[in-house]
């Protein structure tokens, strides 16, 4: 059973650029969900996205946008950077949107520093 | 508006003793509660979760029992080992709209040997 894996694991990009992150789902899993990780904060839900549309957004501007792709995998862009959006990134992949009691499943993450 | 708390930012119990991790919440509208455990440079990695229809749940060294008239969820562990040292944080999933997940902040466990 292959796990979450994201890419790249760690990115410095400046203020105002664009960036793009990517993650595969664990085999067997058609939901993937993006999180937010500041310092010393516990994960923030960005989105989740589930046969390929956005089914759920948290509060995030709208300078965050992701796509699924038809083989369950997932990316997150982020326009017009900020410091403030320096952290780690999560994807979660689960089941289906409505599992019942089935757990999300993290990748190591990427860390994302703006400067 | 921090509907998940964890009041504790860190915790040190020495190895063999149990260690006992608390997390308030203030959704009564909360289906499913989880506890993660994560190291540094990794994700969180799950660890135990319980319905909201139950007030106890076992898995081996570790429990989650939850009150729900107080709205307390806790992850007691024994025995307490020096592999346990991390950064805990409990979990709630909203049933309103899309499932989506609501965090603590986390408390770092630090087991002595």
């Amino acid at each position: 059973e292959t796990g979450v894996t994201q890419s790249p694991t760690h990115l410095i990009k400046t203020r105002g650029q664009q960036v793009t992150l990517r993650c595969s789902s664990q085999s067997g899993h058609n939901t993937v969900s993006w999180y937010q990780q500041a310092l010393g904060q516990g994960p923030q839900f960005i989105f989740q996205y589930y046969r390929e549309e956005e089914n759920g957004r948290g509060n995030f501007p709208p300078r965050f946008s992701g796509l699924q792709f038809p083989n369950y995998s997932s990316e997150l862009n982020v326009n017009a950077l900020e410091l403030d959006d320096s952290a780690l990134y999560l994807c979660a992949s689960s089941p289906q949107p409505t599992a019942k009691n089935s757990p999300l499943h993290f990748g190591n993450g990427t860390r994302l520093t703006v400067t | 508006d921090q509907q998940v708390k964890q009041n504790s930012p860190s915790l040190s119990v020495q190895e063999g003793r149990i260690s006992i991790l608390n997390c308030d919440y203030t959704n009564s509208m909360f289906d499913y509660f989880l506890w993660y455990k994560k190291y540094p440079a990794e994700g969180p990695t799950f660890l135990i979760s319980i319905s909201s229809i139950k007030d106890k749940n076992e898995d081996g060294r570790f429990t989650v029992f939850l009150n729900k008239s107080a709205k307390h969820l806790s992850l007691h562990i024994v025995p307490s080992q020096p592999g346990d040292s991390a950064v805990y944080f409990c979990a709630a999933r909203t049933t309103s709209g899309t499932y989506k997940y609501i965090f603590g902040t986390g408390t770092r466990l630090k087991v002595l040997a």
